[in-house]
């Protein structure tokens, strides 16, 4: 069956950075891309950006562009997403969604358990 | 301010029915397929509807999707306890060239 393992939470501080991992199982990794998206305390879900594991095509929303760096490992199926200067306002919960998208059709058809993410001084 | 509008919040009783709206724009709905998901807290988020109509294999056909325009709508027929969960729209935006979730709505079954 398709998993997707996020990496534990995490805890920095205002300026650093964060790099949270996706590992897969289940599924012809190379066929799909992932989607990020973030929710934070008592929000929404909001897309930050997607990748493509054959291509490495890319898209970011644009409040994340060049804050956000996503890679993908085929050797050992897995994701990653980095951001770059954290604010407190980045603090929430990371999800990896697996993505099947033709064109603009998407959907995020399995999703990791989520990554906190705490920015505090 | 989310880019796909949905009411915050619903409320009905078990084994009734209830629709949720997801309006959009041209650029979005209106042009590409619309997903929705459930989201229950501490839980990850689980795929109900894609390609506007079609469910997953595991899904009860107690979910379904419909689309007319720039507007979307997912109906939960037989509600249950189990169902109370946030849920929302998601599609593609090729103006903004990035994905746009719905605001959720907070489905209350009492």
């Amino acid at each position: 069956q398709v998993q997707l393992v996020q990496s534990g939470a995490e805890v920095k501080k205002p300026g650093a950075s964060v790099k949270a991992s996706c590992k897969t199982s289940g599924y012809a990794f190379s066929n799909y891309g992932f989607s990020w998206v973030r929710q934070a305390p008592g929000q929404g879900l909001e897309w930050m950006a997607w990748i493509s594991v054959y291509g490495g095509n890319t898209d970011y929303a644009l409040r994340f562009q060049g804050r956000v760096t996503m890679t993908t490992d085929t050797s050992t199926r897995t994701a990653y997403m980095e951001l770059r200067s954290l604010r407190s306002d980045d603090t929430a919960v990371y999800y990896c969604a697996r993505t099947s998208r033709s064109g603009d059709n998407v959907a995020f058809d399995f999703w990791g358990q989520g990554t906190m993410v705490t920015v505090s001084s | 301010q989310s880019v796909l509008t949905q009411p915050p919040s619903m409320s009905a009783a078990p084994g009734q029915k209830v629709t949720i709206s997801c309006s959009g724009s041209s650029s979005n709905i209106g042009s590409n397929f619309v997903s929705w998901y459930q989201h229950l807290p501490g839980t990850a988020p689980k795929l109900l509807i894609y390609e506007d109509n079609r469910r997953p294999s595991e899904i009860p056909d107690r979910f379904s999707g419909s689309k007319s325009g720039t507007s979307a709508t997912l109906g939960i027929t037989g509600l249950q306890t189990g169902d109370e969960a946030d849920y929302y729209c998601a599609t593609w935006d090729s103006s903004l060239s990035g994905g746009v979730f719905g605001g959720g709505t907070k489905l209350t079954v009492l």
